[in-house]
């Protein structure tokens, strides 16, 4: 079957820093994807990864290991706004298709 | 403005009462794809579209319908709604399969 695994919930401190790792069982592979959800809004994209290692855009980072099934999202220097759901899909190979873990729900505390 | 619209974007119906809920983007992009969001279950993908006249299923095909006659619109039909059809929904498009996604705003489906 196809899974992708993310924890529900995670709660972090103003200013700090807070790793949100991702684990996918999918039939092939052709790309990982973050998303943020605010409540209520729709999901915007934040990373893409396709080949293993890391990419930075500000703030946030995003680590592929595909031997591994692995991704995490870095959150650096955490702001309020930040509090948002951050959802993990996987682009699966030889169809056109996203698989979406059920995300994380990150709570920043003052 | 780039955008992606859906209408309506609440919507209470009942059993069997055939509904479509409009998408239309205004980027060009070639992929479009249908979602539903349920507490627990997360984004769970119902068809995409290639490109005009292409439409393929997603993972929960059943009791959904899917048209692209035009680039820009991708209406989703559902011919017999139930109430397990009850969730919110989400159009996305991409300028191509590997680009990221832009998302609708959300279309709230209750059926009675």
């Amino acid at each position: 079957g196809q899974n992708i695994d993310q924890p529900t919930e995670m709660t972090a401190t103003e200013g700090a820093i807070v790793q949100i790792n991702c684990t996918y069982q999918t039939s092939g592979f052709n790309g990982l994807f973050w998303y943020q959800q605010h409540a209520g809004e729709a999901p915007t994209f934040l990373s893409y990864n396709v080949l293993d290692g890391l990419e930075e855009k500000g703030r946030f980072s995003s680590f592929l290991s595909r031997s591994k099934g692995y991704s995490y999202l870095l959150l650096k220097e955490l702001q309020m706004k930040d509090s948002a759901s951050y959802l993990c899909a996987v682009r699966t190979s030889g169809t056109y298709k996203y698989i979406f873990g059920t995300g994380t729900r990150l709570k920043v505390l003052a | 403005e780039a955008q992606v619209t859906q209408n309506p974007r609440y919507l209470i119906t009942v059993t069997g009462k055939k509904l479509t809920v409009t998408c239309s983007q205004n980027m060009n992009h070639e992929y479009m794809s249908w979602y539903r969001q349920d507490p627990g279950l997360g984004l769970r993908q119902i068809y995409y579209s290639m490109n005009v006249e292409v439409t393929d299923k997603g993972d929960v095909p059943e009791g959904y319908k899917v048209s692209r006659k035009e680039k820009r619109n991708f209406p989703l039909i559902l011919e017999s709604p139930s109430p397990n059809q009850t969730s919110l929904y989400f159009c996305a498009s991409s300028l191509g399969e590997t680009n990221e996604q832009f998302f609708g705003p959300g279309t709230r489906l209750t059926v009675l």
